[in-house]
């Protein structure tokens, strides 16, 4: 399984652009990536996925270059509520063999 | 869609009872399902795959006679913790995936386990 390496802490203001990049240069040719939020006492949230470009949806952008060692989360406009741990995750899920393995995440402070 | 729940969100039991947790996915069907610990501060760490109908697989380090694990249809898994000791107390997450869309997981609320 492809390791992920993020930075530990961010911290941002309110109304910010926060860009978090993962590094995963083990990334197999079958492997998705996926970003997921986690709040204190909460089960993680899915954001967003992509295999490869860029991929946008209605509360985040990913962008991944063209040899996918890596991927960065993009989140318009931060908000205090989007104060977190994002989770960079990847691996392929394919019936009986596929299995995520966290690691230790990106947590965002954001403050007013 | 894709919602995941766990039944109980909290729990609180004396040393050396069994304590049962349910994981439901509520609007699909869940070919697999995961089960995670996540310790304070810490991030999530797997603990087995189940697929439905079939035995879990565990990772290495977990006991598969103190924890386990039931997937008896494409709903419901259940996590049993046998003989709880304090040490055992921890988050429990699970999480489902369909054969639909293998690719993403989908994550329940959680279960706080104490163990006094």
């Amino acid at each position: 399984l492809a390791k992920t390496t993020q930075p530990i802490s961010m911290d941002s203001y309110e109304g910010q652009e926060v860009n978090i990049t993962c590094s995963h240069n083990n990334i197999a040719t079958n492997d998705y990536i996926t970003w997921y939020q986690q709040f204190p006492s909460q089960g993680p949230r899915f954001i967003i996925q992509g295999y490869k470009t860029k991929v946008t949806n209605e509360v985040a952008s990913l962008f991944i270059p063209a040899d996918r060692k890596s991927s960065t989360l993009s989140l318009p406009r931060v908000s205090l509520s989007d104060t977190a741990v994002y989770y960079c995750l990847v691996g392929l899920l394919s019936g009986n063999t596929g299995k995520l393995i966290f690691g230790q995440g990106t947590t965002l402070q954001v403050k007013p | 869609g894709a919602v995941v729940s766990q039944h109980p969100s909290w729990v609180i039991c004396k040393s050396g009872t069994s304590v049962k947790i349910e994981c439901r996915s509520l609007d699909f069907q869940a070919t697999t399902m995961f089960w995670y610990r996540q310790f304070p501060k810490q991030s999530l760490m797997l603990m087995a795959t189940s697929n439905e109908g079939s035995k879990a697989t565990y990772e290495q380090g977990v006991e598969k006679d103190k924890f386990l694990i039931n997937h008896a249809s494409l709903t419901l898994s259940t996590l049993t913790v046998t003989s709880a000791h304090p040490e055992d107390s921890s988050f429990y997450i699970c999480s489902a995936s369909s054969a639909g869309k293998a690719d993403t997981q989908y994550f329940g609320p959680g279960t706080r386990l104490t163990v006094l």
